[in-house]
């Protein structure tokens, strides 16, 4: 049963465009969410947080949008850069709980 | 601030054998989580330690197991090795208290390689 599902494997984009990322989940428990960077062979890098009060956090070219009603976030980079190109992960967690449910990831290629 | 610390990098073991990871968190956390990134797989949750008890456990086999000391700094064995546990082992530490405590900090990982 997976709570957290990022449904595209893989995002191809023109360095310069957006990128943009999506996660949906069916935990409605769930009230704080994550976003994550990875490369190969390192671990995740914290990206960008945003909790269930608000709507948007914005921060640099990362900006995370959360629609609670349709259960979907979304990761927005812009301008994508080829320091970009790594695995996007999203993570969520309900309150009280520490522990993270994350998706599957999404590989994002910036094309030069 | 140094960040999360894992040893060794690298390890190369044969079924049959047991092995040990190592994983120092960041000054000041005290929570410490433990995953398995197997090629294109996400991050499959082992558990989670804070102060010293085992706080949250993934759906792991018993021969997957850890501990955390008093300096938070944790441990995870695993006994028995099988071919399927050739990975990536992760190891995440966070804040203690709140809101903050759900982000967690990565360590650089162990690459296991069992053969």
């Amino acid at each position: 049963d997976q709570q957290v599902k990022q449904n595209s494997p893989s995002l191809s984009v023109q360095e310069g465009r957006i990128s943009i990322l999506n996660c949906d989940y069916t935990n409605s428990m769930f009230d704080y969410f994550l976003w994550y960077k990875k490369y190969p062979a390192e671990g995740p890098t914290f990206l960008i947080s945003i909790s269930s009060i608000k709507d948007k956090n914005e921060d640099g070219r990362f900006t995370v949008f959360l629609n609670k009603s349709a259960k979907h976030l979304s990761l927005h980079i812009v301008p994508s850069q080829p320091g970009d190109s790594a695995v996007y992960f999203c993570a969520a967690s309900a309150r009280r709980d520490y522990q993270l449910i994350w998706g599957a990831g999404t590989k994002l290629i910036i094309k030069p | 601030k140094a960040g999360v610390t894992q040893t060794p990098r690298y390890l190369i073991k044969t079924r049959g054998q047991q092995v040990t990871l190592s994983c120092s968190p960041i000054s000041g956390h005290r929570s410490v989580s433990w995953y398995q990134q197997t090629p294109g797989q996400g991050l499959q949750f082992l558990f989670e330690y804070f102060s010293e008890t085992q706080r949250n456990k993934g759906n792991f086999p018993g021969r997957f197991s850890g501990r955390q000391f008093s300096n938070s700094r944790s441990e995870m064995n695993v006994s028995t090795l099988e071919l399927g546990d050739s990975a990536l082992y992760l190891c995440a530490s966070s804040f203690p208290m709140g809101q903050l405590s759900k982000t967690q900090y990565f360590g650089p990982g162990t690459r296991l390689l069992v053969l």
